[in-house]
């Protein structure tokens, strides 16, 4: 398996832009998390999905950010409009079952200029 | 609500020192916990886990035994490496009301040749 797809690295954007990070998971995995790091919060779980349906966003800083999964194999991160304290590196995760770890995608670094 | 504390780094070692790493949780039911590395650049991966009280998770030299009187799950190696200097992050993985994964605030590691 390819693990976690985060197909972007590296993402800059104007200010106001709107932006979309995108996430495949492992086959077979039913849970997807999406998480924010950055140097000041640290490792901060943002919204997650079981069966692609959303379980808890609450994590979700704001309006402007919204999530969907529209299969059982991608989801999206949308940010609209953006602005700068929204840098940080966004990453994906996914995991099988009820015990089992979550396994991270490489991250999307995103620079809101 | 459940939550990971881990001591704060940065922690510098020379090679071949000891390395220990504490991490204590909070939360309901019985959860499942993990030791998470990552390096430069990269994204988390799994070191280690143990799913119940008293399972020690091994990997690379690395330690942890899940201690539920305590509420402890510490991170060990007896010999350290310059290879392992990265960042650790304990999580645990709720048993109970959706089975999200926590992440501490990360330890950061250096290790001195």
């Amino acid at each position: 398996d390819a693990g976690v797809i985060q197909s972007t690295r590296h993402e800059v954007t104007e200010m106001g832009q709107e932006v979309t990070l995108r996430c495949k998971p492992i086959s077979g995995h039913d849970y997807l998390f999406w998480y924010r790091q950055t140097m000041m919060r640290g490792l901060e779980l943002l919204i997650y999905f079981n069966n692609n349906v959303p379980i808890d966003d609450s994590g979700m800083p704001e309006d402007r950010f919204s999530a969907k999964m529209p299969n059982a194999s991608f989801s999206t991160l949308k940010i609209q409009p953006s602005e700068p304290r929204d840098s940080a590196v966004y990453f994906c995760a996914s995991s099988a079952g009820l015990t089992t770890e979550a396994f991270f995608g490489q991250g999307t670094r995103l620079t809101v200029v | 609500g459940d939550s990971v504390t881990q001591m704060e780094g940065p922690v510098t070692l020379s090679e071949e020192a000891f390395l220990t790493i504490n991490c204590t949780y909070t939360a309901t039911g019985y959860p499942s916990l993990f030791w998470y590395v990552q390096y430069p650049g990269e994204g988390l991966q799994l070191l280690l886990k143990a799913t119940k009280a008293d399972d020690k998770g091994s990997n690379k030299g690395f330690e942890a035994t899940y201690r539920k009187e305590t509420t402890s799950f510490h991170l060990e190696k007896g010999s350290v490496q310059v290879s392992d200097s990265a960042v650790y992050f304990c999580a645990l993985r709720a048993s109970t009301g959706g089975f999200k994964t926590i992440f501490g605030a990360g330890t950061r590691l250096f290790v001195k040749a």
